[in-house]
């Protein structure tokens, strides 16, 4: 089964418009993070946040947001009057464990943004 | 910040040749080093965990003896395609844990083999 699930494969909107990228997650573990990353054209993986299972807390960070439900095991992203350098492939990932050390990181399939002129 | 340097970025080779990839953390210690494959379009899949010192863990499916990892210090670790088929052709990324955001990414190699 999968971890992080991303159930939109492509979305395409205009320049302006207000996105969500959705995420939703399975783990057992009741210490576990949680991460976005944007991919460009380019391949490299752009951090954009980290949660952890005991922040629920939402968070801004000037036209980012994200919504973090346990309840729903949700974590979306929502892109505020996007730009078309938002374009790209955003991935939503899981790691499990709060140990000592990070362990390995669970990605879902990604979402293309497309976002026009 | 950290950051981890992956080299090379893109690299072209023949058929039954041999490739190496590295990466190296700059400013900081990588303990543990993880190794990623990504098809066109697709997610990126873990192919193995390295750490320093030891042998790497392979997940399910990915060939150790095709897919070489060497983690001899903890600011350098390498994985070498032996025998490269067009199949193998795909985007390698190599990813290092570090303190605040957890995953520290290198920029990725394109392997393609022809």
């Amino acid at each position: 089964a999968q971890k992080v699930t991303q159930a939109q494969t492509e979305i395409s909107v205009v320049e302006k418009e207000d996105v969500t990228l959705d995420c939703v997650y399975e783990t057992r573990d009741t210490t576990y993070y949680l991460f976005w990353y944007k991919q460009p054209p380019s391949g490299e993986l752009v951090f954009l946040i980290r949660r952890n299972s005991f922040d629920e807390q939402n968070e801004i960070s000037g036209r980012y947001s994200w919504n973090f439900q346990k309840s729903t095991s949700s974590f979306n992203f929502t892109i505020t009057a996007s730009q078309v350098v938002d374009s790209a492939v955003y991935f939503c990932a899981l790691s499990e464990g709060g140990g000592s050390t990070l362990g390995r990181l669970y990605f879902g399939r990604g979402t293309q943004l497309t976002v026009w002129p | 910040g950290a950051v981890v340097s992956q080299h090379p970025s893109r690299v072209i080779c023949k058929s039954g040749t041999s490739v190496k990839i590295e990466c190296r953390s700059l400013d900081f210690q990588a303990t543990t080093m993880f190794w990623y494959r990504q098809f066109p379009k697709q997610s990126l899949m873990l192919m193995a965990t390295s750490n320093e010192g030891s042998k790497a863990t392979y997940e399910q499916g990915v060939e150790k003896d095709k897919f070489l990892i060497n983690h001899a210090s903890l600011t350098l670790s390498t994985l070498t395609v032996t025998s490269a088929h067009p199949e193998d052709s795909s985007f390698y990324i190599c990813s290092a844990i570090n303190g605040y955001y957890g995953y520290t990414f290198g920029s990725g190699t394109r392997l393609t083999v022809v």
